[in-house]
């Protein structure tokens, strides 16, 4: 049983540029949540997707954007980089109807803006 | 709104030491609390949780109990192997059940054969 993965794993842009990053959830799960952890920081809540839609968002601008598509997968956009959009950026996923309270992650897209 | 303080790291250990890594937590309402740590190399997961008071969550060796009373979450482990070594993040849910983490800063601990 896969769990979450998450594409690429290292990529480095200049700032200005667009950046798309890819998660697939767990098997059985429907709930998609994405997370910024810069360098030496706790992981922060970007915004969750469930059905398909954006449900929840955390305190991020309009530069940060997803989509869910109908296999549960998720992407995570990033226009107009900045450097301070360097962090690592994790994907997790949940069953929304059988939600116990864990989040699994995968092992992030590492992101590098020069 | 809601957040997570941890102990500042890193935290350096010898094997078999005890470990004791504090974590305080400010939320309205009354929060699940968790405890996820980040082993080199491999994505977050769960290390242990407590959803209500006084609850205790254990796994691995390592031990915390939500204390409401002091807002305070901290893991605890009585004999720390070199294979423990890792970041742990204290950490909180919405008790609305909105599936959202607020994480701590995190704390890496390495330890010492």
């Amino acid at each position: 049983d896969a769990g979450v993965t998450q594409s690429p794993t290292h990529l480095i842009k200049t700032r200005g540029q667009q950046v798309t990053l890819r998660c697939s959830p767990k098997s059985g799960h429907d709930t998609v949540s994405w997370y910024q952890q810069a360098l030496g920081q706790g992981p922060q809540f970007i915004f969750q997707y469930y059905e398909e839609e954006e449900r929840q968002r955390g305190n991020f601008p309009d530069r940060f954007s997803g989509h869910q598509f109908p296999n549960y997968s998720s992407e995570l956009n990033v226009n107009a980089l900045l450097l301070g959009d360097s962090a690592l950026y994790l994907c997790a996923s949940s069953p929304q109807g059988l939600y116990t309270g864990e989040l699994f992650f995968g092992e992030g897209s590492r992101l590098t803006v020069l | 709104g809601d957040s997570v303080t941890q102990m500042e790291g890193p935290v350096t250990l010898s094997e078999e030491a005890f470990l004791t890594i504090n974590c305080t937590y400010t939320a309205t309402g009354y929060p699940s609390l968790f405890w996820y740590v980040q082993y080199p190399g491999e994505g977050l997961q769960l290390l242990l949780k407590a959803t209500k008071a006084d609850d205790k969550g254990s796994n691995k060796g390592f031990e915390a109990t939500y204390r409401k009373e002091t807002t305070s979450f901290h893991l605890e482990k009585g004999s720390v192997q070199v294979s423990d070594s890792a970041v742990y993040f204290c950490a909180l849910s919405d008790p609305q059940g909105a599936q959202k983490l607020v994480f701590g800063q995190g704390t890496r601990l390495t330890i010492n054969p």
